[in-house]
């Protein structure tokens, strides 16, 4: 099963609203990251959040990060048709080994 | 842009055959990943390389193998090309190890085996 299970599976919105993805991941984590993918290209690392870390920014991308639930959630404010992507969490373990873990990630889709 | 390139980028084969993909980067990363990416299952680790000759697999390494001669090169290989490992696949580099460093990816390489 996925390390990080992203919620929604797909996303709607106008443009200039709020969106706001969620990700929980079942292990100990050294820290979790968010990418976007748009169609057909290359995963961009957007933020990186630490396991000691609560909230981090990033211009209009906020993270917040919950260890106790075991989640973590993605806003993205006042959206553009540019954030018409994928996003993905993925989570580095505290075991040692190099395995990023991904979910299967959001479908966002701005509606201009 | 971390200057990652992937060849070919798009590349139809028969079942059976052997098949290699490149990555080639020049940020002088340490650490360098191939994935693959399939519906359902977001993005797997293939193998990855900690360093010249350094490789480990990752969950999904049965039927790949790995080469990294040089610093900027890694190279994936499809011993015997199956059906199943029809999908695309990412190449990824690193400064460090994942529990502290920003992960860049190539654009892909599509893969289909016939």
């Amino acid at each position: 099963s996925q390390q990080g299970e992203e919620d929604p599976q797909a996303l709607s919105i106008q443009e200039g609203e709020n969106a706001t993805m969620n990700c929980s991941y079942k292990t100990s984590i050294n820290n979790l990251q968010w990418y976007r993918q748009n169609s057909g290209r290359g995963l961009v690392h957007l933020i990186l959040i630490r396991s000691n870390e609560r909230e981090k920014h990033s211009g209009r991308l906020r993270v917040t990060l919950d260890t106790s639930k075991k989640s973590s959630s993605l806003l993205i404010t006042a959206s553009r048709a540019a954030d018409t992507a994928s996003y993905f969490c993925a989570t580095a373990s505290n075991f040692g080994n190099e395995k990023l873990t991904f979910g299967t990630g959001t479908r966002l889709t701005i509606i201009p | 842009d971390a200057g990652i390139t992937q060849s070919p980028r798009h590349k139809v084969t028969e079942t059976g055959t052997p098949v290699t993909l490149r990555c080639h980067q020049t940020e002088n990363h340490r650490y360098m990943y191939w994935y693959r990416q399939d519906p359902g299952h977001g993005l797997r680790l293939i193998h990855y390389s900690y360093g010249v000759k350094d490789t480990d697999k990752g969950e999904v390494s049965d039927g790949y193998s790995v080469s990294r001669s040089k610093t900027e090169d890694f190279l994936l290989t499809l011993e015997s090309a199956t059906s199943s490992q029809t999908s695309v696949y990412f190449c990824a580099t690193s400064d460090g190890p994942v529990s502290g460093n920003t992960i860049y990816f190539g654009e892909g390489s599509w893969l289909t085996v016939v």
